[in-house]
């Protein structure tokens, strides 16, 4: 499967501060998806994101499957927010390979 | 029914036993997936059931795991003669074709003692 490298593996963010995460493929990648994994391990699918960009609330999510990267966006962050970010694609099959995840922690 | 449903949410046991671990998908999703999460670590790859079709297994560590699916319904894990280091959370994830957005059940955190 593909390598994928998360950036930066922690993060510690004060209420309200905006922050970006990215994730590197080491090969074309199809099925782009962004999940967060609660404190309590739920993963949730934040993004299904192969190409361009989308936006969910205070989140978005850009692909450029050229240059082989993603970018999560989380704007005016809340403690709610924190947990583990993975980002995963697949390459011309259908299994997910996981980055090892950003953990982020939001201070009130 | 409205999200993948995993059971047990939590199983202790002792090493040398059999469990098994059930994952039930959203209906509607031909595809179904499992995979391993070691404490504090990514997710690990074990088997895929896509419809009628052959399984890819090529994620399963070892013999001694197993799962299968009928149709498009229920699957099961099963971990035989388990060892400390098959503790995990065993997560299921189901979706409406291959590759695409994956929903990921609650998970079933397995302890061997």
């Amino acid at each position: 499967g593909i390598q994928v490298e998360q950036s930066p593996p922690d993060l510690i963010l004060q209420e309200g501060a905006n922050s970006t995460l990215r994730c590197n493929f080491s090969d074309s990648v199809n099925n782009l998806q962004w999940f967060h994994q609660n404190p309590w391990g739920q993963l949730i699918n934040l993004f299904y994101i192969p190409s361009g960009t989308k936006q969910n609330g205070r989140l978005s999510a850009t692909t450029v499957a050229t240059e082989r990267y993603s970018l999560l966006y989380i704007s005016s962050s809340q403690t709610t927010d924190s947990g583990v970010y993975f980002c995963a694609g697949t390459t011309n099959d259908y299994k997910l390979s996981f980055g090892a995840g950003t953990t982020v922690t939001v201070r009130a | 029914g409205a999200g993948v449903s995993q059971s047990p949410s939590n199983k202790v046991t002792e090493k040398g036993k059999d469990v098994e671990l059930r994952c039930d998908p959203i209906s509607g999703h031909t595809a179904l997936y499992w995979y391993r999460q070691r404490l504090g670590q990514g997710l690990e790859f074990l088997i895929y059931f896509q419809g009628n079709s052959a399984p890819d297994k090529s994620g399963l560590p070892s013999d001694r795991f197993s799962a299968e699916r009928t149709g498009e319904s229920v699957s099961t894990l099963t971990i035989q003669r388990t060892q400390q280091e098959d503790s995990a959370v065993y997560l299921c994830a189901s979706s409406w074709g291959q590759g695409k957005m994956y929903t990921f059940g609650s998970g079933t955190r397995l302890t061997v003692v």
